[in-house]
């Protein structure tokens, strides 16, 4: 099956760039999606299709795609950036959703 | 403004059944595909299940696959899914969620606050 593989946890400084990548294999050939989940809340959609941001999520939040990584870019991170991140894609070989293990950002 | 409700979730014992369901507002149901997808207490998202707008195709995890079965009511505005033959380890909140496009393959963009299923003896 397709795995996706993230970082567990990045930490950036307030007002600074925090990227969080998720990895597999040729994902750049596939459209990944990306989700917020603040602590005891549901998740959010912040990107799709690999650098679409949904209405109401800030332009801080911004995505690439390309090769063996994707990656969820962050700019002026804020205290309420702090969150856990997945991606996702789906898996056309298997007819799958797949999400990544998730990483926990910490802004300090 | 988009809202899902999902409810029927609560505690049974392994090898039991529950049926969750999800009452969907804001949005032509119809329209749009639909899934679920679970968190384990502590743990990371899963993808359960999902299905197409017009509830002909379904595709399930392995971990779920034979067990659970997703369905909808697209005149009545209600996602399902009915839970058979539970184990410990089925134990998550499960998120109802709406796909994007009327298609699977794409982003979930709008999610409810979840239900709890708890199997233990």
């Amino acid at each position: 099956s397709y795995v996706l593989t993230q970082p567990p946890s990045v930490s950036v400084a307030p007002g600074q760039t925090a990227k969080i990548a998720c990895g597999g294999d040729n994902i750049g050939t596939k459209s990944v999606h990306w989700y917020q989940q603040r602590p005891g809340q549901a998740p959010v959609l912040v990107i799709y299709y690999d650098t679409d941001r949904p209405s109401g999520i800030p332009e801080r939040f911004s995505g690439s795609n390309s090769g063996n990584s994707a990656t969820l870019t962050i700019s002026r991170a804020e205290a309420g950036d702090e969150a856990d991140y997945y991606c996702q894609v789906w898996d056309n070989s298997r007819n799958q959703q797949v999400f990544g293990g998730g990483t926990k950002l910490t802004v300090l | 403004e988009v809202q899902l409700l999902e409810s029927g979730g609560g505690m049974v014992q392994p090898g039991g059944s529950l049926r969750l369901s999800c009452a969907i507002s804001g949005f032509t149901f119809s329209k749009y595909a639909m899934s679920w997808v679970r968190q384990a207490p502590g743990k990371g998202l899963e993808w359960v299940a999902s299905i197409s707008a017009s509830g002909v195709s379904t595709y399930y995890a392995d971990s779920v696959n034979g067990r659970f079965v997703i369905s909808r009511a697209n005149s009545g505005d209600t996602l399902h899914l009915q839970l058979n033959s539970l184990r410990r380890e089925d134990t998550a909140v499960y998120y109802c969620a709406k796909v994007r496009l009327g298609i699977v393959e794409v982003a979930n963009d709008h999610w409810g606050q979840g239900t709890l299923v708890t199997v233990s003896s």
